[in-house]
């Protein structure tokens, strides 16, 4: 299984709501990580965790908050957005502990397309 | 932080012919350096890499060059079919102090017209 699995596939929400995006893999992957990628643009890394824990917050604004409630589960709770923050959101999973080189191979998953009205 | 340029940004071949795309980066202690295809709709998904340890990987039609001296690496695709059509992006990361993060290139969209 070299599968990450997102949910929702697509997601439309008012600025006012609370949503969650999540992602789950089965590889046994210790890293895990979310990347916004706007429309005709490369994917940006937003967060890393390794081993459960938050080891890379790239700026991003809390009305995204990363949680990681165990090895195989990421979530991305979104709150008050703004029409600006339409994008894919990519999860991606390697394996290997941070800081040490291992099997290098960075799995995506299919992404949730997220538009905020 | 590590900045990577990517070009051409658009591309368009004669299915049989060879692509070639270039990649610059501006962090010398950048070490891995994946090649990522991403079809309209779907997930990027990687298609080769390279470590800084050596200069040249193959897989079937697929090559990667990395010339650490200049900071630069590319991607040769030969014999182009109409399915290699698709937006491929490079990257860098630091291994292992930075895991695999990646920073991506701005993305080259290849069109292999039959």
């Amino acid at each position: 299984d070299t599968e990450v699995t997102q949910t929702p596939k697509h997601l439309v929400m008012g600025m006012t709501n609370k949503k969650s995006l999540k992602c789950e893999q089965h590889m046994g992957h210790r890293a895990m990580y979310w990347y916004k990628q706007k429309a005709k643009k490369p994917p940006e890394l937003m967060f890393v965790y390794s081993y459960e824990k938050l080891s890379i917050n790239e700026s991003v604004p809390s009305r995204f908050s990363p949680e990681c409630p165990n090895s195989s589960l990421l979530n991305l709770h979104l709150h008050a957005l703004q029409p600006e923050d339409s994008a894919l959101y990519l999860c991606a999973s390697s394996q290997g502990k941070f800081g040490v080189e291992g099997n290098t191979e960075a799995f995506f998953g299919q992404g949730t397309r997220l538009t905020v009205v | 932080g590590e900045n990577v340029e990517q070009h051409p940004s658009t591309l368009s071949v004669q299915e049989g012919d060879s692509a070639v795309i270039k990649c610059t980066y501006s962090d010398s202690a950048s070490n891995y350096f994946p090649w990522y295809k991403q079809e309209l709709g779907k997930r990027p998904q990687l298609i080769i890499d390279i470590r800084s340890n050596v200069g040249e990987k193959k897989d079937q039609r697929i090559a990667v060059t990395l010339n650490k001296t200049a900071k630069h690496f590319s991607l040769h695709i030969t014999e182009t079919q109409p399915e290699d059509s698709a937006v491929y992006f490079c990257a860098a990361s630091r291994l292992p102090n930075a895991g695999n993060m990646l920073t991506f290139g701005g993305g080259t969209r290849l069109m292999v017209k039959p």
